[in-house]
């Protein structure tokens, strides 16, 4: 069963305008969300997060919308980017045992043309 | 560079040999994790160490799969009797913990081939 979901594997947009990457959860449980970039060949790095308390956290050119009722959360970045090509991760954590441990979906790759 | 190392960054071995991966998390860091992620996938949790002690394994973990953080510092996981299904790459992460959340940040990876 997979708790974190990013249903789109690719997402095309040209440079200036705006992406948004989407993903659904299905844990109630889970108490913070986190966004991270990967680029081939490297370990994925983390972009941007929110706490299950707030609906909106934004770092620049991220935002991150985060809508509890429906247990989705959405990454836009605008002005796109060619170097924000790569594969987008969203990822859940829920208190237990401390570890704060990840759940990851599968990852959107993302495409900015110039 | 002060971020999260692994090595080695390639490792191929046949079906049966044993493999041995280390991680050197980011030195003020007390928490450590292993993730392993196939292709098409996201990464998927493996276990925690915090310290130390390993407090967290996912039943991924076979017991095939034994992972150790002596002092607290550097971390090492090993495989015995790799199968080919154990290919794929193997993230180690660490953060600190002081309360609350923050990002894991993660090392480059090791890419494991099982031919």
């Amino acid at each position: 069963d997979q708790q974190v979901k990013q249903n789109s594997p690719s997402l095309s947009v040209q440079e200036g305008r705006i992406s948004i990457l989407n993903c659904d959860y299905t844990n109630s449980m889970f108490d913070y969300f986190l966004w991270y970039k990967k680029y081939p060949a490297e370990g994925p790095t983390f972009l941007i997060s929110i706490s299950s308390i707030k609906d909106k956290n934004e770092d620049g050119r991220f935002t991150v919308f985060l809508n509890k009722s429906a247990k989705h959360l959405s990454l836009h970045i605008v002005p796109s980017q060619p170097g924000d090509s790569a594969v987008y991760f969203c990822a859940a954590s829920a208190p237990g045992a401390g570890s704060y441990q990840l759940t990851f979906g599968k990852g959107t790759k993302l495409s900015v043309i110039p | 560079d002060t971020g999260v190392s692994q090595d080695p960054r390639h490792k191929i071995t046949k079906r049966g040999q044993n493999v041995t991966f280390r991680c050197d998390p980011i030195s003020e860091h007390n928490r450590l994790y292993w993730y392993r992620q196939t292709l098409g996938q996201g990464p998927e949790f493996l276990t925690y160490f915090q310290n130390e002690a390993q407090l967290e394994k996912s039943r991924l973990l076979s017991d095939r799969f034994s992972a150790e953080r002596p002092k607290g510092s550097f971390s090492t996981l090993e495989i015995q009797r790799t199968e080919q299904g154990d290919s794929a790459m193997y993230l180690c992460a660490s953060n600190s913990g002081t309360g609350g959340y923050n990002g894991q940040f993660f090392g480059p990876g090791t890419r494991l081939t099982v031919l």
